[in-house]
């Protein structure tokens, strides 16, 4: 079956730790997307990649980072610059970037705890 | 920069009620897509439904169905013979190019 894997659903870091979260699909798709979502609110974009070895900024960048080293694979590393890193986090892809239909596909989700 | 209004943070809903979600959108693209999703307490977002601004015919996705009025810029998603498996977070949201702007959802509650 195909799909996004997201690993592991919960997640529990201690201040001042960096932690990686996983995403990998076998949809074969192009472009990768991570997504923050607090209590009540929509989704907001972090990073996204067209192709690999390619990334970009989203809205809420900072204290976070990406790589994309294989197509199938785009992992997050929420750093200890994050001031406020306990949240859901969505990894999404899509078969292309632009365009404006374009569906994306989600993974289960990583709910992340700062203790 | 577009944006996207959903006014409803909650609805209850009778079990076999239709039910419409409001979504209003603002965005100065001539080409955009509109989308909604159903996150269910689980968490993973589920695509529903699609519309684009040119499309004449409002999308329809079997039970689902959107009422797309451009001049008002709004989106509504119809829900017909709502099921108990329907409550969910559903959130509205807008694309242009390569980014999604979401709403910040509506979450439905279906009463037995």
């Amino acid at each position: 079956d195909g799909g996004i894997t997201q690993s592991p659903k919960y997640l529990f870091r201690k201040e001042g730790q960096n932690v990686t979260l996983s995403c990998e699909q076998n949809l074969n798709h192009d472009a990768m997307y991570w997504y923050r979502q607090d209590p009540g609110q929509g989704l907001r974009l972090i990073y996204y990649s067209q192709i690999v070895n390619d990334f970009q900024k989203g809205d809420i960048a900072e204290g976070y980072s990406v790589s994309r080293e294989k197509k199938e694979s785009f992992p997050l590393t929420v750093t200890s610059a994050q001031k406020n890193p306990t949240a859901f986090y969505l990894c999404a892809s899509s078969i292309r970037l632009a365009g404006a239909y374009n569906e994306q596909f989600f993974g289960p989700g990583t709910r992340l705890t700062v203790l | 920069a577009q944006k996207i209004t959903q006014t409803q943070p909650g609805m209850f809903v009778q079990e076999k009620e239709a039910v419409t979600l409001d979504c209003t959108y603002d965005t100065s693209d001539q080409s955009y897509g509109l989308f909604w999703y159903k996150q269910p307490s689980s968490g993973e977002m589920i695509f529903l439904i699609y519309q684009g601004s040119y499309d004449e015919q409002n999308a329809t996705e079997g039970r689902y169905s959107l009422n797309f009025q451009k001049a008002r810029k709004s989106a509504n998603l119809v829900i017909s013979a709502s099921q108990l498996g329907d409550s969910a977070m559903y959130f509205c949201a807008i694309r242009s190019n390569y980014q999604l702007i979401w709403g910040a959802g509506t979450k439905l509650i279906i009463k037995p």
